[in-house]
């Protein structure tokens, strides 16, 4: 059964820093590119980052560049994100999300996603 | 960034009756090249992860009950569910992966009348 696991979320206070990881199983994992999909309470649905399946390429929203670097470890089949300087508007369920499609590049439709890691940012 | 609309935001439909949700992009999805529209439906059930419904804008994950079907090309598309079941509650979301960064529409919740 493939099956994707979050883990690290948790209170944090503006401008620090957290890191979430999803451990990937079920699949062959460094053959799916992955993201991170955010969403805040009540909200709707918010692209954060992928990474290929190597590694090599990654991509990231504007509200996030520059503050989060996703990562993996496919020797572990776990996929990261580091998140730094967090605000207040980060404050969301982060979802891990498998590429659907067998390819390493990122291609953007996502099945299936982890159950998510609750990331609340307060003082 | 591509803007996904979605309407209506929610529509309650009775049971056996069919629901019907639009979404439109701010430009179209569809990539010339391969005549292929790069669009995305998802359910979500409260309390759940989404979970994939269509891709290519009608193509049918496996396992989604044939009740369900969407389609529509460039930055008009529908999600029709023909016959609506009490375990079809959800909020139902589209997403464009022609560009990045991907996007998602608002949402549509679906309730029982």
């Amino acid at each position: 059964e493939v099956q994707l696991v979050e883990a690290g979320g948790g209170l944090v206070q503006p401008g620090g820093s957290l890191r979430l990881s999803c451990t990937a199983s079920g699949f062959t994992f460094s053959s799916h590119a992955m993201a991170w999909v955010r969403q805040a309470p009540g909200k709707g649905l918010e692209w954060v980052s992928a990474i290929s399946g190597g590694g090599a390429t990654t991509f990231y929203a504007d509200s996030v560049r520059g503050r989060f670097t996703i990562s993996r470890d496919n020797s572990r089949n776990t996929l990261y994100l580091q998140m730094n300087s967090l605000r207040a508007e980060d404050t969301a369920v982060y979802y891990c999300a498998r590429d659907f499609v067998v390819v390493t590049t990122v291609q953007g439709w996502f099945d299936p996603w982890g159950r998510g890691t609750l990331v609340t940012v307060s003082s | 960034d591509i803007v996904m609309t979605q309407s209506p935001d929610s529509l309650a439909v009775s049971l056996g009756e069919r629901a019907t949700i639009n979404c439109k992009s701010s430009q179209s999805v569809l990539y010339s090249s391969n005549n292929a529209n790069y669009l995305a439906w998802y359910q979500q059930k409260p309390g759940q992860p989404p979970k994939l419904l269509f891709y290519w804008a009608s193509a049918r994950e496996s396992a989604v009950p044939d009740r369900f079907s969407a389609g529509g090309s460039g930055t008009d598309f529908t999600l029709i569910i023909s016959s609506l079941q009490t375990e079809d509650v959800a909020t139902y979301y589209c997403q464009q992966y022609y560009d990045l960064p991907y996007t998602f529409g608002q949402g549509t919740k679906l309730e029982i009348k």
